[in-house]
């Protein structure tokens, strides 16, 4: 059972490169979300998307674009890459925005 | 916006005792969210309850609703309890946007 899965694992990118994290689940959920989580702070919401087609922003988007391709898939954009936004990404979904969440295993970024 | 504290911020304790994370939030919730990151990263949700008490094994999730309460009980505990444990509740009037503590570390010494 694959659950939820992010691609890649690590990355270390330099400033200013651009880069777009993926995720896809195969659970047929309709919500999923982006979050980062920092080190002595909570998991925080980049993005999330209700359903196919619908993106909104959360706590910390500014920096960051999103694509709900298809109802699989919740891809994540850095455009212009932050020593700010070194951090370990977590994607998530669930079948609706009041439904436990599941989680992938995070992409770990560095950006130097 | 709802304020999410959670204690202790780490917890040491010997296999085998009784162990108590509590979490407590700001305003009024449709429901609280229980997690666990393992030691190596991944997240796995615990529990999700709105009212009284849930139980999965040696773990018991309870809630009080009047006092913004919530606690994660772990009976005899086991070195592979060992983890953060994540509580998170949504904002006032809405269910997507959770809000998440920063987590207790729990270590299990065996």
């Amino acid at each position: 059972n694959a659950g939820v899965t992010q691609t890649p694992k690590f990355q270390v990118l330099k400033t200013g490169q651009s880069m777009t994290l993926q995720c896809a689940q195969d659970m047929n959920h309709n919500s999923m979300y982006w979050y980062r989580q920092d080190p002595g702070m909570g998991l925080r919401l980049i993005y999330y998307s209700a359903s196919e087609g619908t993106t909104d922003k959360g706590e910390v988007p500014n920096g960051y674009n999103v694509s709900r391709l298809n109802k699989r898939e919740f891809s994540l954009r850095l455009e212009s890459a932050a020593p700010s936004q070194t951090s370990v990404y977590f994607c998530a979904s669930s079948w609706t925005g009041s439904q436990p969440q599941h989680f992938g295993d995070g992409t770990r970024l560095s950006i130097l | 916006k709802n304020e999410v504290e959670q204690s202790p911020q780490n917890l040491t304790a010997q296999e085998g005792e009784f162990i108590t994370i509590n979490c407590s939030y700001s305003v009024g919730i449709s429901a609280l969210h229980w997690l666990q990151q393992h030691p190596g990263g991944g997240i796995v949700s615990l529990f999700m309850l709105s009212s009284g008490k849930k139980k999965h094994g040696r773990l018991i999730a309870t809630i009080n609703i009047q006092e913004k309460h919530s606690s994660l009980h772990i009976t005899a505990s086991h070195p592979r309890d060992s983890a953060v444990y994540i509580c998170a509740a949504p904002p006032q009037g809405g269910s997507e946007k959770l809000v998440f503590g920063k987590g207790t570390k729990l270590t299990v010494n065996p």
